[in-house]
């Protein structure tokens, strides 16, 4: 299936711990994303890569560190986990000269 | 930068009835989307309406884009339980592939 996939779904830890999430698109776009919602459903943009370049990084703490190895990868990386933290993580795609972004499942992150 | 406005934040409407649900931004968007979201799914790609007066329909859904008003709307016409679900608009500017989501409106549709 031609998808956004994310692993894993969901991801319970204390805080304090290092943890990762990875994405995959296999749609042949070149521009990743991560987007965070909180609690109250609210969506914002986190960081975006194009072919493997850094080109949006929002007010993130520098806990947060994505990394792409290839047009087709994202993932996030958290150091240092706090309650905060808590909320669901979704990747994205999208072709930048066309537009329209296809999104991942989520990943359900929980710092007790 | 972009902002983007969304009301209602709730919704409760009965089946059979028309709404529209309202989307403002601040300033020059390239893009306007409409999305929808489940309870614990993912995002669900409605519309993307790209210049002024674009109006685009897909079942009980129409969505519409007034760039000198700086609004959006997403209609529903005769809703039934099926679509009760958050709905978001966002927006693009400059070029920049960035999504700006507005708040969301939690709809529920009641018999």
């Amino acid at each position: 299936d031609t998808a956004v996939s994310q692993t894993p779904k969901y991801l319970v830890t204390q805080m304090g711990n290092d943890k990762s999430i990875k994405c995959e698109q296999n749609l042949g776009h070149d521009t990743m994303y991560w987007y965070k919602q909180d609690s109250k459903k609210f969506l914002k943009i986190m960081f975006s890569y194009n072919n493997k370049e850094l080109i949006i990084n929002e007010t993130v703490p520098n806990r947060f560190s994505p990394k792409s190895p290839d047009k087709a990868h994202l993932n996030l990386h958290i150091n240092s986990l706090e309650l905060g933290d808590s909320a669901v993580y979704f990747c994205a795609s999208s072709r930048t000269t066309i537009g329209g972004y296809t999104f991942g499942s989520g990943t359900r992150l929980t710092v007790v | 930068e972009l902002k983007v406005e969304q009301n209602p934040l709730f919704l409760s409407m009965q089946e059979g009835k028309n709404y529209t649900i309202y989307c403002n931004y601040s300033t020059t968007s390239d893009r306007l989307y409409w999305y929808r979201q489940d309870p614990g799914k993912s995002l669900e790609s409605l519309f993307v309406l790209l210049s002024n007066g674009a109006v685009k329909q897909e079942g009980r859904l129409m969505a519409s884009l007034d760039t000198k008003a700086r609004l959006s709307t997403l209609h529903i016409t005769a809703a039934v339980h099926d679509l009760s679900a958050t709905y978001f608009c966002a927006g693009t500017q400059g070029g920049n592939e960035k999504l700006t989501f507005g708040t969301g409106t939690r709809l529920t549709i009641i018999p």
